[in-house]
């Protein structure tokens, strides 16, 4: 167990429709990244916030916003759904970003049908 | 851009020893790492290595890394049908962004 919490482990949804997906990161970790991974894209970066600020961002569609609240939990909104968004959708943390080891949870699978 | 490439596909027997490579590009990555996915879960860390160093062991798990060349390989000693999984190796680029490889396929014979 890495510590690090996603829910829901399933979403299926529609293609136009809007779906948000939640992590929550190992206790401490202030940093959390957000992670693709499809059988044509491979593992891509989408994003990173760190104490509710984004740091970077990566392959991330104008379609899909994220944030991280006081707390430190986050959010992945994906709205305007295409078939091609059905992918795993990883998030992971860190004590505080950089280069630091990163501990991914188990995953959201998203299909769009 | 930054790249990290892996073989996709690796076949041993069980109690061979397992190698899995990866080459990186970016020079700089200062932190290179090993993860390990089972079908339908996460990634799990398994270990990483800093870029002054040649060697890691760590149980049956040894990382090499020859900076020269931008090579890191995973050597699984004794591999087990538990050890079945993708591996990944990532590299970090500039001080957020980690690169993953496409992943190496390891099946174990029995």
């Amino acid at each position: 167990d890495s510590g690090v919490t996603q829910t829901p482990k399933h979403l299926i949804t529609a293609t136009g429709q809007r779906v948000t997906l939640r992590c929550s990161p190992r206790s401490g970790d202030l940093s959390v990244y957000w992670y693709q991974q499809s059988l044509d894209q491979g593992l891509q970066f989408l994003i990173q916030y760190y104490n509710g600020e984004e740091r970077a961002k990566g392959n991330i569609l104008e379609r899909f916003s994220a944030q991280q609240f006081p707390d430190l939990h986050s959010e992945l909104n994906l709205s305007s759904l295409e078939l091609g968004d059905s992918a795993l959708y990883f998030c992971a943390s860190s004590p505080r970003g950089g280069d630091q080891p990163q501990h991914f949870g188990d995953g959201t699978r998203l299909s769009i049908l | 851009g930054e790249d990290v490439e892996q073989s996709l596909f690796l076949s041993v027997r069980e109690g061979d020893s397992s190698v899995i490579n990866c080459t990186y590009t970016d020079s700089s990555s200062t932190y290179l790492y090993w993860y390990k996915q089972e079908p339908g879960a996460g990634l799990q860390l398994l270990t990483y290595i800093f870029s002054n160093m040649d060697m890691k062991q760590d149980q049956r798990l040894t990382v090499l890394l020859n900076k020269k060349d931008k090579h890191l390989s995973l050597r699984i000693a004794d591999t087990q049908t538990g050890d079945s999984a993708i591996y990944f190796c990532a590299a970090t680029s500039g001080t957020y962004k980690y690169i993953f490889g496409t992943g190496t396929r390891l099946k174990v014979l029995a």
